[in-house]
């Protein structure tokens, strides 16, 4: 399996302009999660999806954000219109399962490293 | 609102000793608590989960205890390695599957 992939790598934008990342979740997994990491704030939850449907958004830091999920082997992320302060490192993480009992581990992506110039 | 706290300052020990992480946490009731290992450029992998239940729980040179009084929860990585040199963050669950991490101990294992 080739994990959690997301595209691009790295990202560099000017501010104002839109920023799309995308993920490829783990073929199976019924969860995809979205966290941006930074040194400040560390790394925090931004949305996460059920079967394509997403269930909290209350991470998601304000309208410049937003998420979608239009079938279970693809998601992305955009930021329109993009600011320095979103500069970061998204990742996109898969779960196959979630509940009492289970280990809820998350298989995270390599990242995407956002530059907002 | 809910906090997590890890040693912010980096851990540096010499290679064969035990290693000791420290996640505190505050405003918060989780049902378990996990242990992620994350490597610079990569995303989080992860190590362990224990429940609010358990006490201790190990894994071949990891071990991790949970104290739900206390609110704190030990990793530790016994006989260390240089290869062990990570960060580690922990990360709180609990009802709606949501998970809180926090910002991660960067460890150092010299050789």
């Amino acid at each position: 399996d080739a994990g959690v992939i997301q595209s691009p790598r790295h990202e560099v934008t000017e501010m104002g302009q839109e920023v799309t990342l995308r993920c490829k979740p783990i073929s199976g997994h019924d969860y995809l999660f979205w966290y941006r990491q930074t040194m400040m704030r560390g790394l925090e939850l931004l949305i996460y999806f059920n079967n394509n449907v997403p269930i909290d958004d209350s991470g998601m830091p304000e309208d410049r954000f937003s998420a979608k999920m239009p079938n279970a082997s693809f998601s992305t992320l955009k930021i329109q219109p993009s600011e320095p302060r979103d500069s970061a490192v998204y990742f996109c993480a898969s779960s196959p399962e979630l509940g009492a009992g289970r280990l809820n581990e998350q298989f995270f992506g390599p990242g995407t490293r956002l530059t907002v110039l | 609102s809910q906090k997590i706290e890890q040693n912010s300052e980096a851990l540096n020990i010499q290679e064969g000793k035990t290693a000791t992480l420290t996640c505190n946490y505050t405003n918060y009731s989780p049902a378990y608590l996990q242990w992620y290992r994350q490597d610079p450029g990569r995303g989080p992998v992860f190590l362990l989960l224990i429940r609010e239940n358990e006490k201790e729980k190990r894994k071949e040179r990891l071990k991790v205890t949970f104290d739900t009084t206390l609110k704190q929860s030990l990793f530790h990585i016994t006989a260390s390695q240089p290869a062990d040199s990570a960060t580690y963050l922990c990360a709180l669950g609990g009802g709606g599957f949501k998970t809180i991490f926090g910002a991660g101990t960067r460890l150092f294992v010299k050789a």
